[in-house]
């Protein structure tokens, strides 16, 4: 099937940690992007990548680092930088290029809960 | 700085009534506003979309009415069923899908529709 694939599902962090959240997509997107979600605030944007080996900061960077080594992959890192890393991560992809249109197409998410 | 405003933060609504959630922008530049529906503990997928050179779209019971000079949109549900109880993102874009995409995000409508 083809789709966005996040793992894992659920994840806990102990303070001082970094984690890392896997992104994987077989759309053949060129964009991939990060959202986080929290209650009641929507989804904003941590970063995200419009070709391989670039990427740029979204609204919410700081504590996150990510790397886009393959077109399929945009990896994500919570550092132990970010002290409110609790929340729903949400990966997504488009096709690139106006005629692709700009559907947004999102994976179903990651949980990480610091303990 | 909330580029995109929306209202109401929850909404319950009697089965086969209409659900109505609004929303409001800033960036006169914006030139895609796309709703995404989200399930609990799952990814948002989209629902309807709209580009500001229409006043109105509909698909079944969704439609999204658009007032650019007072640079507001809305989604209208009728019919509203309770397999509609989900939350609801407004979003909005500009650039046509260039090197720069990406979506902002409203802070979502929590909609509950009772049998």
């Amino acid at each position: 099937d083809g789709g966005i694939t996040q793992s894992p599902k659920y994840l806990f962090r102990k303070e001082g940690q970094n984690v890392t959240l896997s992104c994987e997509q077989n759309l053949n997107h060129d964009a991939m992007y990060w959202y986080r979600q929290d209650p009641g605030q929507g989804l904003r944007l941590i970063y995200y990548s419009q070709i391989v080996n670039d990427f740029q900061k979204g609204d919410i960077a700081e504590g996150y680092s990510v790397s886009r080594e393959k077109k399929e992959s945009f990896p994500l890192t919570v550092t132990s930088a970010q002290k409110n890393p609790t929340a729903f991560y949400l990966c997504a992809s488009r096709a690139a290029g106006i005629a692709s249109g700009n559907t947004i197409y999102f994976g179903e998410g990651s949980w990480l809960t610091v303990v | 700085q909330q580029q995109v405003k929306q209202s109401p933060q929850s909404l319950i609504v009697q089965k086969g009534g209409i659900s109505i959630i609004n929303c409001a922008y800033e960036n006169t530049a914006f030139d895609y506003f796309p709703w995404y529906q989200q399930f609990p503990g799952k990814g948002p997928a989209l629902l309807i979309a709209i580009r500001p050179d229409v006043s109105e779209k509909k698909e079944g019971r969704f439609t999204i009415s658009f007032n650019k000079s007072a640079k507001q949109f809305s989604l209208h549900i009728m019919d509203s069923q309770p397999g509609d109880s989900a939350t609801y993102f407004c979003a909005a874009s500009k650039g046509g899908g260039g090197s720069n995409y990406k979506l902002t995000f409203g802070k979502g409508t929590l909609l509950t529709v009772n049998p």
